[in-house]
């Protein structure tokens, strides 16, 4: 079974630092990886994806995630956070036909 | 353009009455979803249709049906509505069956029972 742990239920940084949201997942078979970003009243939508292939995975916005087999982590990046970046943020695992959720980080950016 | 709508986007009902929530995307899309997000955030699946074929059902209580009357609507019936149903209830959507593709959600229905 599918299993995500994000580390940090809030995460604060100043406007222009670095973002670090970290996500750890544990799967008994090559994972696909997924970030999704929830804006206030919004669904979700889709940060960025890991399938196959090259393991630094560039999304929307600025942000990349980092595939780490041995780490069994996704960890999301962006060098410098905005205003517009304060949302949720929720690293996904997917095994055959369903995705599992982390229980989400809330990201607070500082003026 | 909205590509996947759900009304009410607000439902505040009493316990014991049954309501609905529809959900409709204009992608194209096979597989079509229903997630529970609690007051901490949590997202959970309950169901998943694909062209109009349940495929998922989580452990969900048997209150809760789905109905997917063509692959572009997926439905959700709530009967005898209970505190513990207050929740945000998202519907989405992806080209295929299976991880690898990118679901698109809806705003969301926030379900609040009284």
């Amino acid at each position: 079974a599918q299993s995500v742990t994000q580390l940090g239920s809030h995460v604060s940084v100043s406007e222009g630092a670095l973002v670090l949201l970290r996500c750890n997942y544990s799967s008994s078979v090559p994972p696909y990886l997924f970030w999704y970003v929830q804006y206030p009243n919004q669904g979700l939508q889709l940060l960025l994806k890991y399938t196959t292939g090259a393991t630094l995975v560039k999304g929307i916005n600025g942000f990349e995630a980092e595939f780490k087999k041995s780490e069994t982590s996704f960890h999301l990046t962006k060098p410098s956070a905005h205003m517009s970046d304060a949302a949720e943020y929720f690293c996904a695992s997917g095994g055959y036909q369903k995705v599992t959720f982390g229980t989400g980080t809330k990201l607070q950016v500082i003026p | 353009d909205t590509a996947v709508s759900q009304t009410p986007k607000y439902l505040v009902t009493q316990m014991g009455n049954d309501k609905s929530i529809k959900c409709e995307q204009n992608l194209g899309h096979d597989t079509m979803y229903w997630y529970k997000q609690d007051s901490k955030k949590f997202l959970k699946i309950m169901f998943s249709y694909n062209n109009k074929e349940l495929i998922i059902n989580e452990t969900v209580p048997n209150r809760f049906s789905p109905k997917s009357p063509d692959k572009a609507h997926l439905n959700l019936h709530i009967n005898s509505l209970e505190l513990g149903d207050s929740a945000v209830y998202f519907c989405a959507s992806s080209i295929g069956v299976g991880t690898p593709y990118e679901q698109y959600f809806g705003p969301g229905t926030r379900l609040t029972v009284t």
